[in-house]
C-alpha cells in the first residue's frame, strides 16, 4: 500500500455529463499527478499539481481541469464527457524538493475506472 | 519517434529462469528512469529507480541504464509466476514522468 488514495472506485456517467474525481497524496508528499490509462496502453500524463498550482501539462484538452488543496489532496475534473474518456484515471504523489528537480518517485493511488456510455 | 519505447511482448520465460525487459528513450536530457510492476485491474507499483550509469541491484530486481545509446533495462532473477504482470518504463522530462506502453510478462511454471 502507498499511502495514496482515491474515490470513487468505479464511476459510470453519460457522454455530455461532468464527472469529479479525488486523491488524497502519501503523508508527506506535495505534488500530485493525474494519468489516464486507457486499456492496453501506458499511463497519459495529463498535469501536475505543486504547491496548489498546475506545473506541467499534457496533451489534453481544457475541459480537463483540476486543483490542489493546502492539504495537498486534488481533484480532477472533467467537463462534456466523450465515450473515448473511458480509463483508468491514476493519481501519483512525490515529494518535489525543488521546481525542476528531476529526480523523484512517484507512488500510484489504486485508480477510478471511469466509463463513459 | 516515441519518446519512451518497449516491446508490448508478451515476454515468456521458464519459472527461474533470467527475464530480461528493454525500454529506449529519446530525449538525451531525461535525468531519472523508473520500472513500475502493474498487475492486471491494478494500479502501477514502483519497483526500481535508476538515476546513474551502471547498474543497480535490488534483490532479485537488476536495473540497467546506459545514457549513451539511451538505454534502460530491467533484468529479473529466478523468475517466479508472481512475477507475471505488465512492467511498465518511465523516464522522467521538465517535471512530468512520460511511460512507455508496457511489456507483458508471463513466467511458465
Amino acid at each position: 500500500e502507498t499511502g495514496v488514495t482515491q474515490s470513487p472506485t468505479h464511476l459510470i456517467k453519460t457522454r455530455g455529463q461532468q464527472v469529479t474525481l479525488r486523491c488524497s497524496s502519501q503523508s508527506g508528499h506535495n505534488t500530485v499527478s493525474w494519468y489516464q490509462q486507457a486499456l492496453g496502453q501506458g499511463p497519459q500524463f495529463i498535469f501536475q499539481y505543486y504547491r496548489e498550482e498546475e506545473n506541467g501539462r499534457g496533451n489534453f484538452p481544457p475541459r480537463f481541469s483540476g486543483l490542489q488543496f493546502p492539504n495537498y489532496s486534488s481533484e480532477l475534473n472533467v467537463n462534456a464527457l466523450e465515450l473515448d474518456d473511458s480509463a483508468l484515471y491514476l493519481c501519483a504523489s512525490s515529494l518535489v524538493v525543488a521546481q525542476g528537480a528531476s529526480s523523484y518517485e512517484q507512488y500510484f493511488g489504486p485508480g477510478t475506472r471511469l466509463t463513459v456510455t | 519517434q516515441k519518446e519512451v519505447e518497449q516491446n508490448s511482448g508478451p515476454l515468456s520465460v521458464p519459472e527461474g529462469a533470467i527475464a530480461s525487459l528493454n525500454c529506449t528513450y529519446s530525449d538525451r536530457g531525461s535525468q531519472s528512469f523508473f520500472w513500475y510492476r502493474q498487475y492486471s485491474g491494478k494500479s502501477p507499483e514502483l519497483i526500481m529507480s535508476i538515476y546513474s550509469n551502471g547498474d543497480k541491484e535490488d534483490g532479485r530486481f537488476t536495473a540497467q541504464l546506459n545514457k549513451a545509446s539511451q538505454y534502460v533495462s530491467l533484468l529479473i532473477r529466478d523468475s517466479q509466476p508472481s512475477d507475471s504482470a505488465t512492467y511498465l518504463c518511465a523516464v522522467n522530462r521538465d517535471d512530468k514522468i512520460i511511460f512507455g506502453k508496457g511489456t507483458r510478462l508471463h513466467i511458465l511454471p
